[in-house]
């Protein structure tokens, strides 16, 4: 079946612009997981969802990030006043149900480019 | 808090050698740790996991040993090929929470 996507796949804006990112999970998928990536770096996890809900945001970087989910379905990561340190590649996973212990599965990712 | 250290941070093997990349965590209420690998400009895909409640875990020229009193845990690519030269990330959680801990990540090069 398809598996996660996400889009745009790359994206270059100009600091201090807002950018918003999508997400779509697998289908039945009620967990959903944002991370971000930055040039050869690791996984640095942002926000999760489970259901609508987002019990946890502490991942965060600033108050100029947020993120929602309708319908249980597709989120949306957006950052405000876009900054060049938050040039990277913004990565969505989704898992069956809530818990640490299922598999996530990631999308493509989209890239960020802040000039 | 929370931590996964991977090491080495890189890795270089000759094509057929095996190539051994290791993690230890803190918490010790952890009890999944999954494998992926992240080839250049590709999504971190899923190769391999396992669960505390076993030691090994084997699926072809891959496996991962787990070692709960020690808190580490390692994978092992046998008959290494150049498709196999990725980034390896390891990850860590515990029963009940939402995210993965995950390792800093090892760029595993094969030379042919």
């Amino acid at each position: 079946g398809a598996g996660v996507s996400q889009s745009p796949s790359n994206k270059v804006t100009e600091k201090g612009k807002d950018v918003e990112l999508r997400c779509d999970p697998i289908s039945g998928h009620t967990a959903l997981y944002w991370y971000r990536q930055s040039l050869g770096q690791g996984l640095e996890f942002l926000i999760y969802f489970q259901g609508n809900s987002a019990p946890d945001k502490s991942g965060l970087p600033s108050d100029r990030f947020s993120a929602e989910r309708t319908g249980g379905s597709v989120s949306t990561l957006t950052i405000q006043r876009t900054q060049q340190e938050d040039s990277a590649v913004y990565l969505c996973a989704s898992s069956p149900v809530f818990g640490g212990t299922d598999t996530q599965y990631f999308g493509p990712g989209t890239r960020l480019t802040v000039l | 808090g929370e931590n996964v250290e991977q090491h080495p941070s890189t890795l270089s093997v000759q094509e057929g050698d095996s190539a051994v990349i290791k993690c230890t965590y803190s918490d010790s209420a952890s009890n999944y740790f999954p494998w992926y690998k992240q080839e250049l400009g590709k999504r971190p895909q899923l190769i391999i996991d396992i669960r505390s409640n076993v030691g090994e875990k084997k699926d072809q020229r891959i496996a991962v040993t787990l070692n709960k009193t020690a808190k580490h845990f390692s994978l092992h690519i046998t008959e290494t090929q150049p498709e196999d030269s990725a980034v390896y990330f390891c990850a860590a959680s515990r029963p009940g929470t939402y995210k993965y801990i995950f390792g800093t990540g090892t760029r595993l090069k094969v030379l042919a």
